[in-house]
């Protein structure tokens, strides 16, 4: 099955800086990557994901790369904000049959005022 | 659109106690899945069904856990006989198809067990 690997563990910056999270896959058949944000206590919700058809996506001040050859992805926050102060998970899954999404073991970032 | 609902929020057993959680998928969605999230811990991904079928249960322990999603009424995972092993935060999310890609996750169900 699909392994996903995710570092740093938890991450601080100063507010305004950007934050950088890597993930890798294993499995070469895996398509959809989508990124998830967890606040304390609170369902994860969708951030941003990225198919294997485009190598970048970005959302105001959200990115993600993707690199099928070498099976990692990142996401990339610039300008962090105190709110941004959340658990994000990356995720890995295959867009046919079943939709199974494979978790990394999550980043929690601080952003200190 | 009322989301993802999931009951109980919080729910306590005593060792060897059944629970039973409950997800109600958003309106229009068919496929639910199931996920179970230790404190300090990633999201296990445990099973997936559609209505009335189980198509993927390759995350769930072989023995005391068991999930269905019947033609009416919401998804049900059932654990028998739990033990402190399992107290956890469980995760329902449901997808309108298998192809859209993006889970829609309810607040959680989350178990101690005592």
């Amino acid at each position: 099955g699909e392994n996903v690997e995710q570092h740093p563990s938890t991450l601080s910056v100063q507010e305004g800086d950007s934050a950088v999270i890597k993930c890798t896959y294993s499995d070469s058949a895996s398509n959809y990557f989508p990124w998830y944000k967890q606040e304390l206590g609170k369902r994860p919700q969708l951030i941003i994901d990225i198919r294997s058809n485009v190598g970048e996506k970005k959302d105001q001040r959200i990115a993600v790369t993707l690199n099928k050859t070498a099976k990692h992805f990142s996401l990339h926050i610039t300008e962090t904000q105190p709110e941004d102060s959340a658990v994000y998970f990356c995720a890995a899954s295959k867009l046919t049959g079943a939709n199974n999404l494979f978790f990394g073991t999550g980043t929690r970032l601080t952003v200190i005022p | 659109n009322a989301g993802v609902m999931q009951n109980p929020r919080h729910l306590v057993r005593r060792r060897g106690q059944e629970a039973r959680l409950r997800c109600s998928p958003m309106k229009g969605h068919s496929h639910v899945y199931w996920y179970r999230q230790l404190p300090e811990e990633g999201l296990k991904f445990m099973v997936y069904l559609q209505k009335e079928n189980i198509i993927d249960e390759s995350g769930m322990p072989k023995e005391r856990f068991s999930a269905e999603f019947p033609k009416e009424g919401p998804s049900i995972l059932r654990i028998q006989q739990v033990v402190r092993g399992d107290s956890a935060a469980y995760f329902c999310a449901s997808s309108s198809t298998a192809n859209t890609g993006e889970l829609f996750f309810g607040e959680g169900s989350r178990l101690t067990v005592l």
